[in-house]
């Protein structure tokens, strides 16, 4: 499975965009990059996820670039119960195993 | 509102005992996994099951560990004896295993094992 690459920590002030970046250059044509968040003492959550194209949803948009190689979580309005530890996932069709890297520590800041 | 139930959800043991944990996924989910997540090691990965059936449990240690799906709507981690480095929450997630799917997680079973 690809490895992933997401900065340690980050802070963002509410109300602004929080941009979060993932690095996972040695993606393959058919693993999903997937977003999961986990808020102190529960379980991670799901967010959103893509193939090659962009998405959004009511959370988050995911932005892929062209080549695959990175992608960026975009949480366009963050408050400061978004502020939780951020997981992206690299994933290939068919394996079902999702591993998890050590993740980007959201703070949004009042 | 489907969510993936985990039993117990806080638990303390001494050495040596027998822990059992439940969780009961998302009904119509194929797909169960366990993690394990300490500050040390972070989320792991201990095991998975589709159709009931193990396709890896590379993560988990065989000695003690054992996972199994009695049946669709039950799957049991059990840790047997029990060892103080076992303290951790254990998670379970489901989904339906197929392109694209997304995985579901419960809210955990804390572990204390003194």
């Amino acid at each position: 499975d690809a490895k992933t690459t997401q900065p340690p920590s980050m802070d963002c002030a509410e109300g602004r965009a929080a941009n979060l970046p993932c690095n996972h250059s040695t993606i393959s044509g058919n693993e999903y990059v997937y977003w999961y968040r986990q808020i102190h003492s529960q379980g991670p959550q799901y967010i959103i996820h893509g193939l090659k194209n962009n998405e959004t949803n009511e959370m988050a948009s995911l932005i892929i670039t062209e080549d695959r190689k990175s992608s960026t979580l975009i949480l366009p309005h963050a408050t400061l119960r978004d502020t939780a530890v951020y997981y992206c996932i690299v994933s290939k069709t068919g394996t079902y195993k999702y591993i998890f890297g050590t993740g980007t520590r959201l703070k949004v800041l009042a | 509102d489907a969510r993936v139930t985990q039993t117990p959800r806080h638990k303390v043991t001494e050495m040596g005992q027998e822990v059992t944990m439940r969780c009961q996924p998302i009904l119509g989910h194929n797909t169960v996994f366990w993690y394990r997540q300490t500050m040390m090691q972070g989320l792991e990965l201990l095991a998975y099951f589709r159709n009931r059936a193990p396709l890896d449990d590379s993560g988990m240690p065989k000695d003690r560990f054992s996972a199994e799906m009695p049946d669709a709507t039950l799957a049991t981690l059990k840790i047997q004896p029990s060892e103080p480095r076992d303290s951790a929450v254990y998670f379970c997630a489901s989904g339906l295993g197929h392109s694209g799917n997304t995985i579901y997680f419960g809210e955990g079973s804390w572990l204390t094992v003194v």
